[in-house]
């Protein structure tokens, strides 16, 4: 089954700064690639996601890149803003199952 | 508004007591999850339904149980609860037309003490 690592555990930036989040998995399969932000008391929500027929999404401060070849893609946030802290997951799906299969997540906190 | 609502926000019980966690989506959305999610963040899936009738296990074995007699309505039962099932629960729910957009419940915090 589909396996994701996510990098890092745990990023500070100040306000303005960019934030880059990482992830990696292991089915060449998979072929749809969504990211969460978890704000603090709330469930996930989606926020972006990729197909793998494309190299690279942008939704205004945020833009996803995916790399099919190293099979990782990655979560960029431009201009960051206190209301961007909160915790990210990054997902996969299992193409055997058809279920998404979530990174361990990544604690962004962005400093006035 | 289309939602999906989860009760209660907070359970605080003590060892060996019957609980039930509700999850309710007013989305008409035929996939419904629960996960369980750690204090160290990550999510882990314990039961996914695909519809009336259907329940699954997930990828984390779980000592609860579910039941999906309608569409919108997916509850989680714990018929002795243990300090171990101490974690905050997530429901989740899609479309089978877009099933792979997750819309999470706001989760139920349970302690057991």
């Amino acid at each position: 089954g589909e396996n994701v690592e996510q990098h890092p555990s745990t990023l500070s930036v100040q306000e303005g700064d960019s934030a880059v989040i990482k992830c990696t998995y292991s089915d060449s399969a998979s072929n749809y690639f969504p990211w969460y932000k978890q704000e603090l008391g709330k469930g996930p929500q989606l926020i972006i996601d990729i197909r793998s027929n494309v190299g690279e999404k942008k939704d205004q401060r945020i833009a996803v890149t995916l790399n099919k070849t190293a099979k990782h893609f990655s979560l960029h946030i431009t201009e960051t803003q206190p209301e961007d802290s909160a915790v990210y997951f990054c997902a996969a799906k299992d193409t055997g199952f058809q279920k998404l299969v979530f990174g361990t997540g990544t604690r962004l906190l962005v400093s006035p | 508004e289309a939602d999906i609502y989860q009760t209660p926000r907070y359970l605080v019980i003590g060892t060996g007591k019957k609980i039930t966690l509700e999850c309710s989506q007013t989305m008409g959305h035929d996939k419904m999850y629960w996960y369980q999610q750690d204090p160290g963040m990550e999510l882990h899936l314990i039961h996914y339904s695909y519809g009336v009738n259907s329940t699954e296990k997930g990828d984390l074995s779980s000592e609860s149980t579910v039941s999906r007699i309608r569409t919108e309505h997916f509850p989680l039962t714990l018929e002795s609860a243990r300090p171990s099932h101490t974690s905050q629960y997530l429901c989740a729910s899609s479309d089978h037309r877009d099933y792979e957009k997750l819309f999470f419940g706001s989760g139920t915090q349970l302690s057991v003490l």
